[in-house]
């Protein structure tokens, strides 16, 4: 089965300092999303990549999927507090079934 | 107002009890989820309903039973519930838009506590 692996699993910076965070998947991928989790509440969608080589930004948050499309990075540029949070991967599974999750990577921004 | 909501947001219970958890959406999705989330753990499926007349298990479905009241409606129950089920649970939406897309909407969450 298909697995995710999210690096770092913690992440501490200071406010104004640029950050990334890896997923790596077991196999392809063939839609690769981002969540953002604020903690215990509900998951935000932030972008969604299908393509190799595919790049997308909101704001200060970039996403890129590699030409291989085993691997995805989330960069944030100039961190502020209100990126603080939980940020998941997560993948199409197996055809007909639903999406797989990375463990998340915790990320606190220290003003 | 929220397009997935979840009943009750909060609730502690004692072992032995049925809970029963509700989610509702109003984005018109077919597809519909239950997750539970746990600290180290991350998010682990529970149950999937790709429609109506359509549910199937995931990757942690014992303990626990669903029900599809209608396209709006995904209700999750722990017959017996047991301390180990304490966790935050998470219902979401989605409607592919094609074969290998997929993006899924989540409600705000239910922390369910089982002493």
């Amino acid at each position: 089965s298909q697995e995710l692996e999210q690096s770092p699993q913690s992440l501490i910076v200071q406010e104004g300092k640029n950050l990334t965070i890896n997923c790596t998947s077991s196999k392809t991928l063939y839609g690769l999303y981002w969540y953002k989790q604020k903690y215990g509440e509900g998951l935000i969608f932030l972008m969604m990549l299908q393509k190799g080589g595919e790049e997308k930004s909101h704001e200060k948050i970039t996403a890129k999927l590699d030409e291989k499309k085993q691997q995805s990075s989330l960069h944030i540029t100039a961190s502020q507090p209100s990126h603080a949070g939980i940020y998941l991967c997560g993948a199409d599974g197996q055809a007909g079934t639903a999406l797989i999750f990375g463990k998340g990577t915790t990320l606190s921004v220290s003003s | 107002d929220a397009d997935v909501t979840q009943t009750p947001r909060n609730r502690i219970t004692k072992t032995g009890k049925r809970i029963m958890l509700e989610c509702s959406q109003t984005k018109g999705h077919d597809r519909m989820y239950w997750y539970r989330q746990d600290p180290g753990l991350g998010l682990r499926l529970i149950y999937y309903s790709f429609d109506v007349k359509d549910i199937n298990k995931g990757e942690i479905s014992d303990g626990y039973s669903v029900s599809r009241q209608a396209q709006a409606k995904f209700s999750l129950s722990l017959e017996s519930a047991i301390p180990n089920q304490t966790a935050l649970y998470f219902c979401a939406t989605s409607e592919p838009r094609d074969f290998m897309s997929d993006t899924q909407y989540f409600g705000p969450g239910t922390r369910l506590t089982v002493l």
